[in-house]
């Protein structure tokens, strides 16, 4: 059974750092790409980066480039997304998901969530 | 950025009913869609991808259609499980979603 579980959540200050983990299993990890998607409270789900399957190729929405960093470690199977320079608009759930044939998204984590504020 | 603008923003059909779902591209997506589910407090759930390929495990009542710019996720047979938020997604150019459609029965 695939499974994708997030942790590194939290309630971090304006201009702070977070990085997030995606703990994955069921699966060959390192066949996959991967990449995180956002949903701030009570509203739609947001792209966020992604990751090619050995880590060589990522890609980021305009609005984290230079504050974000995805990268994987496929001998820990796991996925993270570091966080700096983080802006109130950051606070969101944040899932994980793996990409299906296409950059489709065929399985999700359950979230986790990021609040800043001060 | 190619935008994606999809309605109705929320939706209120009988058990037993047909709902159909749109979403309109900004620019030819050439099929790059796929939608998802989301039941209340839950994470999303893959439907169809391709614009018309259901997923493993997705019940036959749903099917998607479209070209072009324009797509739609059609709901036969409306059940009370199917209570949920219903996003599309393309990706023929970067990712973007669409705004969501609230689905509750009536």
């Amino acid at each position: 059974e695939v499974q994708l579980v997030e942790s590194g959540g939290g309630l971090v200050q304006p201009g702070r750092s977070l990085k997030l983990s995606c703990a994955a299993s069921g699966f060959t990890f390192s066949n996959y790409g991967m990449a995180w998607v956002c949903q701030a409270p009570t509203k739609g789900l947001e792209w966020v980066a992604s990751i090619s399957t050995g880590g060589g190729n990522t890609y980021y929405r305009d609005s984290v480039k230079g504050r974000f960093t995805i990268s994987r470690d496929n001998a820990k199977n796991t996925l993270y997304l570091q966080m700096d320079s983080l802006r109130s608009e950051d606070t969101a759930t944040y899932y994980c998901a793996r990409r299906g044939k296409s950059p489709y998204f065929d399985y999700w984590g359950q979230g986790v969530m990021v609040t800043v504020s001060s | 950025d190619i935008q994606m603008t999809q309605s109705p923003a929320s939706l209120s059909a009988s058990l037993g009913e047909t709902v159909t779902i749109e979403c309109r591209a900004s620019e030819d997506i050439y099929s790059n869609l796929a939608w998802y589910q989301q039941k209340p407090g839950n994470s999303p759930q893959l439907l169809i991808y391709d614009a018309n390929s259901l997923a493993d495990g997705v019940p036959s009542r749903f099917s998607g259609s479209g070209s072009g710019t324009q797509y739609s996720l059609k709901i036969n047979s409306l059940q009370s499980e199917d209570v949920a938020s219903y996003f599309c997604q393309q990706y023929n150019n970067y990712l973007t979603f669409g705004s969501g459609t609230k689905l509750e029965i009536k």
